[in-house]
């Protein structure tokens, strides 16, 4: 089983900074890495499919980056509801598994 | 609209067993596979199980395979899932998701359902 581990557990930054959220895989994924964003009481929301390729109506602030077992996601601008989890996810092999999470906390 | 709607959770006691529905609408169901995923309170999320869109072909994380069965019934529009051998960790709110497309299992999922919450506990 491929295991993605998320860096930083949390990032606490003020509006309009730049996030940067880590996700490394152990095996190699290719360019088969998504992201999702969380927040309580709602379902995830699909950011980022296979590495960079941004979901209908995810705003351009979002994007991804990375390939093999080293992935990024970005959020250039942070507005004050991005205040959520994030997951990364692989769908390179059988079985599929998340990363544990990065909380983005806004000062 | 395209929407999941998931039902059947409950309180369950430990070693008991439980039917979760997710009810597919606004989309051809029968075009898509679908998976189920969980979330344990205050954890993150865990992939459970995935079918392909005629059924014929389904995978399980390690963690429910032997205890879980994953089948669908593409004439009601209706995917499911039968938890067997229910363990307290198995406690969480269950979600449907639909395949990001049509070709293949396609796993990352734009649409998901509300959740429905399964508590196991004596």
């Amino acid at each position: 089983e491929i295991v993605l581990t998320q860096s930083p557990a949390t990032l606490s930054l003020s509006p309009g900074e730049r996030a940067t959220l880590s996700c490394r895989a152990s095996q190699d994924v290719g360019s088969y890495l998504v992201w999702y964003q969380h927040k309580p009481g709602q379902a995830p929301r699909l950011l980022i499919y296979d590495v960079s390729n941004r979901a209908t109506g995810i705003p351009a602030r979002f994007s991804g980056s990375g390939s093999g077992t080293d992935f990024t996601l970005t959020i250039s601008s942070l507005e004050p509801e991005d205040c959520a989890l994030y997951y990364c996810q692989h769908r390179s092999t059988w079985p599929l598994s998340f990363g544990g999470g990065t909380k983005v906390e806004i000062k | 609209e395209e929407q999941l709607v998931e039902s059947g959770g409950a309180l369950v006691q430990p070693g008991g067993s439980l039917g979760l529905f997710c009810a597919a609408s606004g989309f051809s169901f029968s075009s898509y596979a679908m998976n189920w995923v969980r979330q344990v309170p205050g954890k993150g999320l865990e992939w459970l199980a995935g079918m392909s869109n005629s059924g014929g072909t389904t995978y399980y994380a390690d963690s429910v395979k032997g205890r879980f069965t994953i089948f669908r019934d593409n004439s009601k529009n209706t995917l499911f899932l039968l938890m067997t051998s229910l363990r307290v960790d198995d406690t969480a709110v269950y979600y449907c998701v639909r395949g990001g497309c049509t070709t293949g299992f396609c796993s990352y999922w734009a649409l998901w359902g509300q959740g429905t919450l399964v508590t196991v506990s004596s």
